[in-house]
């Protein structure tokens, strides 16, 4: 079965750090793009940014909301990707989803809550 | 950037009704548009990918329609499991973008 698994959110004050995980089973990871979505409480969802396939070389990109603060990364070898997400802001309070593909979704992980507060 | 509009942001309807949900894009963007369904506490889940084409396992009652900026998601018998939340999503250009949503609920 072709599923992603998101996992590492929590708690955590503004300022901090936090590095989420997206495991992946059932598909050779580094032939996909992955894609990073969140949703806050209540609200529409929100493109957070990708990491391409191998093939494209890896390369990432970001909405303005999080660039320079989140980085995506990849370990093919251990099918996971990685959000990392560095001066965390109350308004970064969201359930962090990840995906397989960079144009269009599926599937998608449950999602993970990071809630950023004091 | 790419704006996506989603009109209504809900409506309410009978089980058995004919449901149209529009999405304008804010600049012409071929047939690069999705659209996902969202069931409260769950993941969102694609029904279609560029514009018409139906994902695998989808009822046939959904279908998409449109090209270039003005795109159109219709169920043609809504279902009981068909009451969530719908997104349409441009895959047009960095950064990607969604519709702000559209509730459909039980008349």
């Amino acid at each position: 079965e072709v599923q992603v698994v998101e996992s590492g959110g929590g708690l955590i004050q503004p300022g901090r750090s936090l590095r989420l995980s997206c495991t992946a089973s059932g598909f050779t990871l580094d032939e996909y793009a992955v894609t990073w979505v969140r949703q806050a409480p209540g609200m529409g969802l929100e493109w957070v940014g990708y990491i391409r396939g191998k093939t494209f070389g890896g390369t990432t990109d970001y909405a303005a909301s999080v660039k320079g603060r989140f980085s995506i990364s990849r370990d093919d070898s251990k099918t996971i990707v990685y959000l990392q997400m560095n001066s965390l802001k109350t308004e970064d309070t969201a359930v962090y989803f990840c995906a397989r593909g960079g144009g269009w979704f599926d599937p998608w992980g449950h999602g993970t809550l990071v809630t950023v507060s004091s | 950037d790419i704006q996506m509009t989603q009109s209504p942001s809900s409506l309410s309807a009978s089980v058995g009704d004919r449901v149209t949900i529009t999405c304008r894009a804010s600049q012409r963007i071929a047939s690069y548009l999705n659209w996902y369904q969202q069931k409260p506490g769950k993941a969102p889940k694609v029904l279609i990918y560029d514009a018409s084409n139906l994902q695998s396992g989808v009822p046939s009652r959904f279908s998409g329609s449109g090209s270039g900026a003005d795109f159109t998601l219709t169920i043609s018998s809504l279902q009981p499991e068909d009451f969530a939340t719908y997104y349409c999503q441009q895959s047009y250009s960095t950064p990607l973008s969604f519709g702000g949503g559209t509730k459909v609920e039980i008349k």
